[in-house]
């Protein structure tokens, strides 16, 4: 069965510290899709990134860094220099590409708190 | 990324009466458009998955009859509470993608219904 567990549920930093959200998932499938999606407090979910379940190259973009490792099926995200703009609910998402639908299986989501 | 918006953005109504929301994707044409719910503080919940010019498909525990879901064209599919009561009262979530060329979603700002 597909999973996606995000276990913590709230993480507080001070700014300018650097916060890793973790997220492990559990499929069957071989070919998969990992996502990040970023919820601030208006609602709308933002795309932060999509990894291929064949592409476990580590990826960075400004501040945010994943690390894709196939060995524990985790897919972590990292903020480098929180500012409080990253004060958010965090997803971590899965999609099986067997079943052709798209669908999205979601984490729990991680809610983040920045303080200045 | 590819825009896609949703209508009303919130919405008030009376206990019996029916509610149609909107989701448009502005700048693709989107094959497939998921209907989300997300109660406070919880994840997102797929209730169906929508194909243009064919039923859609509901989630197991969604009732069909209650939300009415039309995707009948390439960039629009509404979801309609009909004779919404407060459990209904909710944030419901649009989004929008070509699951044959990529896994990608993008999501509608969400719109929150209050059902008095």
């Amino acid at each position: 069965a597909q999973k996606v567990t995000q276990a913590q549920t709230e993480i507080s930093v001070v700014e300018k510290e650097d916060v890793t959200l973790d997220c492990v998932y559990e499929t069957r499938d071989t070919t998969y899709y990992l996502f990040w999606y970023k919820q601030p407090p208006s609602g709308e979910l933002v795309f932060l990134i999509r990894r291929n379940s064949f592409d476990e190259q580590n990826e960075i973009s400004g501040r945010y860094s994943w690390n894709f490792q196939k060995s524990t099926s985790s897919f972590n995200f990292t903020i480098t220099a929180s500012q409080v703009v990253d004060s958010a609910v965090y997803f971590c998402a899965l999609s099986e590409a067997t079943s052709n639908t798209g669908k999205l299986i979601f984490g729990q989501g991680t809610t983040l708190q920045v303080k200045p | 990324g590819a825009v896609v918006s949703q209508h009303p953005s919130w919405v008030i109504c009376k206990s019996g009466t029916s509610v149609k929301i909107e989701c448009r994707s502005l700048d693709f044409q989107a094959t497939t458009m998921f209907w989300y719910r997300q109660f406070p503080k919880q994840s997102l919940m797929l209730m169906a998955t929508s194909n243009e010019g064919s039923k859609a498909t509901y989630e197991q525990g969604v009732e069909k009859d209650k939300f009415l879901i039309n995707h009948a064209s390439l960039t629009l599919s509404t979801l309609t509470v009909t004779s919404a009561h407060p459990e209904d009262s909710s944030f419901y979530i649009c989004s929008a993608g070509q699951p044959h060329i990529t896994d990608t979603q993008y999501f509608g700002p969400g719109t929150r219904l209050t059902v008095l």
